[in-house]
């Protein structure tokens, strides 16, 4: 069975430009969650979307969103980048989600490497 | 400021050696998993605790969620060098948070 596929791996944005990454779920995952991972602060929740909806949200500016089409692949956009903004940003799938009282198994991709000049 | 605090940050042993490292909250987590990460590759799932109290064996790899269940330890027996990764807890609090990870080295 396919796993998470995260598109691109690597990219380098300057400044003030923006950028879309891209995330396939394994075939029948619902959910999709993001993640910003960096060696000081580690993984940071983004957001989670279940059957196209954001269920929840975490503390990052406006300028990080989101969306999960009807296949339940998702997309995440970051306008207006700064240097602060290069991470590695890893997408999860799973099941059924993280809302319930138990979390099933998190599903990565190998992430998409954003380094902005 | 990290929910899930984990320790040590850095860690470097001898092939053989036994070592524990931790993850500890000041809030009460429903479930709480354990993943292993290794460069250039997502986490991967070891292991997922439910009820307080409760231990969990993986072969050479000993998990204990805290009583509480605001905290939860690893114990790894005879380390390898194939355990060398970034170890990483996460708490179910109506979505996942992770800690910022133990970085294990195991030398040959």
């Amino acid at each position: 069975k396919a796993g998470v596929t995260q598109t691109p791996r690597y990219l380098i944005k300057t400044r003030g430009q923006q950028v879309t990454l891209s995330c396939s779920p394994i075939s029948g995952h619902r959910s999709v969650s993001w993640y910003q991972q960096t060696p000081g602060q580690g993984l940071q929740f983004l957001f989670e979307y279940f059957s196209e909806t954001q269920r929840n949200k975490g503390n990052f500016p406006g300028r990080f969103s989101g969306r999960q089409f009807s296949n339940s692949r998702s997309e995440m956009n970051v306008s207006t980048l700064e240097l602060g903004d290069s991470a590695l940003y890893l997408c999860a799938s799973s099941l059924a989600g993280t809302g319930g009282f138990v979390t099933g198994e998190l599903f990565f991709g190998e992430g998409s490497r954003l380094t902005v000049l | 400021t990290q929910l899930l605090e984990q320790s040590p940050q850095f860690l470097s042993i001898q092939e053989g050696e036994n070592l524990t490292v931790y993850c500890n909250s000041s809030s009460v987590f429903s479930s709480l998993q354990w993943y292993r990460q290794e460069p250039g590759e997502g986490p991967v799932l070891l292991v997922t605790v439910v009820t307080g109290g409760e231990v969990k064996k993986l072969k050479r790899l000993t998990f204990q969620f805290g009583d509480a269940r605001k905290d939860s330890s690893l114990h790894i027996t005879a380390a390898q060098p194939g355990d060398t990764g970034l170890y990483l807890c996460a708490g179910n609090n109506n979505d996942m948070r992770f800690g910022a990870g133990t970085r294990l080295t195991v030398k040959p």
